[in-house]
């Protein structure tokens, strides 16, 4: 079946603009995850969804980012005034339930780079 | 807290031969340990999994890890490198509490000569 799938897969904006970066998990899953990938930070958890319950957002590194998932299916992250070290690989995963070890699978990936 | 150490940002071997990436583990609860894979410009592919039970993980493309409680090691190895093994490998430590949300290594990019 199809895997997680992102958009677009490369954006280049400027410093301040905003940006969303969108996410379409594997049908069925409930848990949804958000994490960056860049050069200094390595790959860090940003926000994860679970079914209707409140979203952990321990990982947002400012109020600039945001994330929201309607209908418990596709995500959006938007980063507000993006600034140039957001230049990262914003990776989105998914997997059954959040709860129970379950493999996250990933998708491709959304390559922004802010000038 | 949970945290992942990987030995050697870079490894190279040649084809043929074994391949042993390290990662070690802090956890203040059983661990769940985690190995994924990243080629070129793709996102992460899941390698093997240890959450409970059988030490000795075999995973995909003849990689496994073995959990060691003692050494809180989860090195990843297979036996003869391919040349399509070259990629990054992760590891990863599930966070403790009631999300699934992955603390990731730093990666080990491994070369595979001929």
């Amino acid at each position: 079946g199809a895997g997680v799938s992102q958009s677009p897969s490369n954006k280049v904006t400027e410093k301040g603009k905003d940006v969303e970066l969108r996410c379409d998990p594997i049908s069925g899953h409930t848990a949804l995850y958000w994490y960056r990938q860049s050069l200094g930070q390595g790959l860090e958890f940003l926000i994860y969804f679970q079914g209707n319950s409140a979203p952990d957002k321990s990982g947002l590194p400012s109020d600039r980012f945001s994330a929201e998932r309607t209908g418990g299916s596709v995500s959006t992250l938007t980063i507000q005034r993006t600034q140039q070290e957001d230049s990262a690989v914003y990776l989105c995963a998914s997997s059954l339930d959040g709860r129970n070890q379950e493999t996250q699978y990933f998708g491709p990936g959304t390559r922004l780079l802010v000038l | 807290a949970q945290s992942v150490t990987q030995l050697g940002s870079h490894v190279s071997v040649s084809e043929g031969a074994l391949v042993l990436l390290r990662c070690n583990y802090s956890s203040s609860v059983p661990p769940y340990l985690f190995w994924y894979v990243q080629y070129p410009n793709q996102g992460l592919q899941l390698l093997l999994k240890y959450t409970t039970g059988a030490t000795l993980v075999k995973g995909i493309n003849g990689f496994e890890a073995e959990f060691k409680k003692s050494e809180t090691s989860f090195h990843l190895t297979k036996p003869s490198a391919h040349m399509s093994d070259a990629a990054e490998y992760f590891c990863a430590v599930m966070a403790a509490g009631n999300t699934d949300k992955l603390i990731f290594g730093t990666g080990t990019r491994l070369q595979v000569f001929p």
